[in-house]
């Protein structure tokens, strides 16, 4: 199985922030990944499929890069609707795998 | 617009079986492979299940493989998740999700409905 490494797990930041989340595969995944932001009590939501490319109707503040085993979500500047959870999920192969999440929370 | 109803969830003893039911509309769905996803309480999202758009096909995570089976009814347009001998650790809120048209992850979710597995 392919495992996902997520970092960090928490975040502390204020508006208007720079805000980087990275996910390590432990083996190379293609651009086979995408990035979910989920608000308590609600479903995930993608931003993020082909590890950069932006889900429609999401701000253009999200962003994603990385290929193989390196992959980065980058909020350009942090938002009042952003506080969320975020995750990393691989769809290169099954079982498909998260990354265990990162709280962004206010400073 | 993709819409995804769960239903069928609540509170179970231990050993016993329960079977989720998930309404979909907005979409075609005898054309979609579909997946069913959990998130214990205070925890990460973990995959558990995905069956074929004609049912053929399904792959299990480890953690429910042999107790737990995902189908399908085009039909009538629902997805199924027969839970047995169900353990305390099986505790979550449940989602069926819909990946997109190319497997690149999902892009449809269910609101979730929540099973506890308790005595």
């Amino acid at each position: 199985d392919i495992q996902m490494t997520q970092s960090p797990s928490s975040l502390s930041a204020s508006v208007g922030d720079r805000v980087t989340i990275t996910c390590r595969a432990s083996q190379g995944i293609r651009n086979d990944l995408g990035w979910y932001q989920q608000k308590p009590g609600k479903a995930p939501e993608r931003l993020i499929f082909a590890a950069s490319s932006l889900q429609s109707g999401v701000p253009s503040r999200f962003s994603g890069s990385g290929y193989g085993t390196e992959f980065t979500l980058t909020i350009s500047s942090l938002q009042p609707e952003d506080f969320a959870t975020y995750y990393c999920l691989q769809h290169n192969s099954f079982p498909w795998t998260f990354g265990q999440g990162t709280e962004v929370d206010l400073k | 617009q993709v819409q995804l109803v769960e239903s069928g969830g609540g509170v179970v003893q231990p050993g016993r079986s329960l079977r989720l039911s998930c309404a979909a509309s907005g979409f075609t769905l005898y054309a979609s492979g579909m997946h069913w996803v959990r998130q214990a309480p205070g925890k990460g999202l973990e995959w558990v299940a995905v069956v074929s758009y004609d049912g053929s096909n399904k792959l299990y995570a480890d953690s429910v493989k042999g107790r737990f089976t995902i189908s399908r009814d085009n039909s009538q347009k629902t997805l199924y998740l027969q839970m047995n001998s169900l353990r305390p650790e099986d505790t979550a809120v449940y989602y069926c999700a819909k990946p997109d048209s190319y497997d690149r992850g999902f892009d449809g979710w269910g609101q979730g409905i929540l099973v506890t597995v308790s005595s």
